[in-house]
């Protein structure tokens, strides 16, 4: 069954430095998402892409984050220069389409920021 | 807008007695409504959705869930407990415009022997 992957698994940072998280995507989905989980809390959304673009984000997602498809399979959020708060698991979802359709979400990458 | 709350952070049962954790939405449109479950340090697994249709929807491991547009909820349920059940379970509501989905904060189930 196909399912959405995510590269590193862990990621340890120093504050400050930049950080790129990966996914792919299923192959034949339209729209990616990036979510975040704090350690104990909710799952909170971040931001959606369709067609090579931004279709909704968070107050989360302010100008230190920034995301991209860079090729025909990958979908990355980078962080460009992290902050204690951000330490989190982030999770990547593709659905097929909106709403209605089922998110399917990666495995996450755990961030740890010291 | 659109809003989920789960009600009791924490559920505990014995092995074989039923499991209820109970989830209300709030929506301005006809909601798309999930049940996730999370196990320990892994990713989320949906269990079951409604979308439209029957109100009563079976999903994976036993559980189903029924939609109640009158109540606004959509409470997950399983006739007999197990071991395995337990987990974190999240409930999450979309809708045909949001795309994005907005999650509970989350009802921690512990199974005891």
């Amino acid at each position: 069954e196909p399912e959405v992957t995510q590269t590193p698994s862990h990621q340890v940072t120093q504050m400050g430095q930049e950080v790129i998280l990966r996914c792919v995507p299923i192959s034949n989905h339209l729209y990616f998402y990036w979510y975040r989980q704090i350690l104990g809390q909710k799952v909170e959304f971040l931001v959606s892409f369709y067609n090579n673009e931004i279709s909704e984000k968070s107050e989360i997602f302010d100008d230190q984050f920034s995301v991209e498809r860079p090729d025909g399979s990958n979908f990355t959020l980078k962080i460009r220069s992290t902050k204690l708060e951000d330490s989190a698991m982030y999770f990547c979802a593709s659905s097929e389409d909106r709403g209605q359709e089922t998110q399917y979400f990666g495995p996450g990458t755990r961030l740890l920021v010291l | 807008a659109q809003s989920v709350t789960q009600l009791g952070s924490h559920v505990s049962v014995s092995e074989g007695a039923l499991v209820l954790l109970r989830c209300n939405y709030s929506s301005s449109v006809p909601p798309y409504l999930f049940w996730y479950v999370q196990y320990p340090n892994q990713g989320l697994q949906l269990l079951l959705k409604y979308t439209t249709g029957a109100t009563l929807v079976k999903g994976i491991n036993g559980f189903e869930a029924e939609f109640k547009k009158s109540e606004t909820s959509f409470h997950l349920t399983k006739p007999s407990a197990h071991m395995s059940d337990a987990a974190e379970y999240f409930c999450a509501v979309s809708n045909a415009n949001a795309g994005k989905s907005t999650f509970g904060d989350g009802t921690t189930l512990t199974v005891k022997p």
